[in-house]
C-alpha cells in the first residue's frame, strides 16, 4: 500500500465544516503537513504538526494526530468557496525533511 | 512577486527529443528541489541541491540531469525523451537543507507523444 494514503474527493457545502482524514505507515515520523494546491498553482504548506503534539489550531484550520493510529485530519470550519483545492498530507522524518506526499483530496465547495 | 517560478509551464515534444524546464528563486534559499507528479497524483522526489551541490538523488534515469548554476536556480534536463516521462515537474526550494516548509513553483506539465 501506499506510504500516505488519504481518500480523493470530498464535496461539502459552503459554510459547513470540511474534515480531511489521512492516515501513514510509518511510526518514526516526525512532522506532518497539510498543503494545498490551488489549480494552475504550486503546492503551499498550510500547516504542519509536530509528532509530540495532538493537536494544533490555526484560525478556521485544526489538526488533529492520532499517533497510535498514524491518522491525520484537518478540519476547516465555515468552509469557503476559496477553500475548494486539493489538499495534500505529508510526513517526513528527522534528519530527512523531505515529505512523502498522499495524492492529495480535491475539496469540492458548493453553494 | 513570484517566489519560486518555472518555465515552461506547458512542454509538449516527441519522444526521443532533448528538452529542459527552468526553475528560479528569489527568496535567497539555499536548498532547491524538484519533484515528479504523475498522472496518479503521487508527487515524488527526484533530486535536491543545497548551495549548488546534489546531495539528494532518488532512483531517477539518468537521462535526467539536474544543474544548478548558481544557488537561486535549478534546472533540469531530460534526454532522449520517453512516454513514461509525461508527467508535472514541481520545483520547490527551502531556506536550508534542514528546514521543513518548502516553497513550490506553479508546476510544467510535460507532455511526451
Amino acid at each position: 500500500g501506499e506510504d500516505v494514503e488519504q481518500s480523493l474527493f470530498l464535496s461539502v457545502r459552503e459554510g459547513d465544516s470540511s474534515v480531511i482524514n489521512c492516515t501513514y505507515t510509518d511510526s518514526s515520523s516526525t512532522y506532518l503537513y497539510w498543503y494545498k494546491q490551488e489549480p494552475g498553482a504550486g503546492l503551499q504548506l498550510l500547516t504542519y504538526i509536530f509528532s509530540n503534539m495532538d493537536m494544533k489550531q490555526d484560525q478556521r484550520l485544526t489538526v488533529l494526530l492520532n499517533k497510535k493510529d498514524k491518522h491525520l485530519s484537518l478540519r476547516i470550519a465555515d468552509t469557503q468557496t476559496g477553500d475548494s483545492a486539493i489538499y495534500f498530507c505529508a510526513e517526513s522524518k528527522g534528519g530527512s525533511y523531505i515529505p512523502t506526499f498522499g495524492r492529495g483530496t480535491s475539496l469540492i465547495v458548493h453553494p | 512577486d513570484t517566489a519560486v517560478s518555472q518555465t515552461p509551464k506547458y512542454l509538449v515534444t516527441q519522444m526521443g527529443n532533448d528538452k529542459s524546464i527552468k526553475c528560479e528563486q528569489n527568496l535567497g534559499h539555499d536548498t532547491m528541489y524538484w519533484y515528479k507528479q504523475d498522472s496518479k497524483k503521487f508527487l515524488k522526489i527526484m533530486f535536491s541541491y543545497n548551495n549548488k551541490e546534489l546531495i539528494i538523488n532518488e532512483t531517477v534515469p539518468n537521462r535526467f540531469s539536474p544543474k544548478s548554476p548558481d544557488k537561486a536556480h535549478l534546472n533540469l534536463h531530460i534526454n532522449s525523451l520517453e512516454l513514461g516521462d509525461s508527467a508535472v515537474y514541481f520545483c520547490a526550494s527551502s531556506q536550508q537543507v534542514s528546514s521543513y516548509e518548502q516553497y513550490f513553483g506553479p508546476g510544467t506539465r510535460l507532455t511526451v507523444t
